[in-house]
């Protein structure tokens, strides 16, 4: 079945250094949502990219899909203290499935 | 418009008990879905639903029942809980078919099973 695969698990980080999560998908996908969750929340959307190759930009947070669409990744510049919580990226596959798949999450952490 | 709303928000089981969460959504979205959350294992697609009257299996079903009799209502039944179905569930609902739409979540509910 499709499987999300995130790196790393869990990223410290000072306040002001940038901050990287990396999600692979065993199969194609048709698109790739972004998700954050702030300690003890729940998850809430960030962002959805479609196309190949697409990299959206929201302030300080960069998103790219890749080529293949099987992999993205999300840049954070300038970190700070608002930033701390477990990302998670999710993945829709194609076929007809409608099923929404989620990576494990990175969380994040900042030492201010 | 409340969005998703998820209950119990807590809840301790003993072993072998049954019970339901509810979910219930005002957007009139057509997607439900279920998922449990645990340590390290992110969020793991429990049942999903495309529509009022079609359920089906994600990756962790075995243990939990579903049901769509209305748009707005999708419940997770436990048949007889294990202390491994100890975790926190969280609903949530999208509008797309074929193309994903944001998703939005419940606040979650915390169970317990001893």
């Amino acid at each position: 079945g499709q499987q999300v695969m995130q790196i790393p698990q869990y990223q410290h980080v000072q306040e002001g250094e940038d901050f990287t999560t990396y999600c692979n998908s065993s199969t194609t996908l048709s698109n790739i949502q972004w998700y954050k969750q702030r300690p003890g929340g729940h998850p809430v959307f960030l962002i959805q990219l479609v196309k190949s190759g697409e990299v959206k930009k929201q302030k300080r947070l960069t998103f790219q899909f890749g080529e293949a669409k099987k992999n993205s990744s999300l840049h954070i510049t300038a970190t700070q203290t608002t930033d701390v919580g477990t990302y998670f990226c999710a993945g829709a596959g194609y076929q007809g499935a409608q099923k929404l798949v989620f990576g494990q999450g990175t969380r994040l952490t900042i030492n201010p | 418009n409340a969005g998703v709303t998820q209950t119990p928000k807590f809840q301790v089981l003993k072993t072998g008990q049954s019970m339901t969460l509810q979910c219930a959504q005002d957007m009139n979205h057509e997607y439900m879905s279920w998922y449990r959350q645990d340590p390290g294992m992110g969020l793991r697609l429990i049942h999903y639903s495309v529509g009022a009257g079609i359920t089906d299996q994600g990756e962790v079903p075995n243990g939990y029942n579903v049901s769509r009799s209305t748009t707005e209502d999708f419940p997770l039944r436990l048949l007889s809980a294990a202390p491994s179905q100890t975790s926190v569930y969280f609903c949530a609902s999208s509008r797309g078919q074929g193309r994903f739409s944001e998703a939005f979540f419940g606040q979650g509910t915390r169970l317990t099973v001893v």
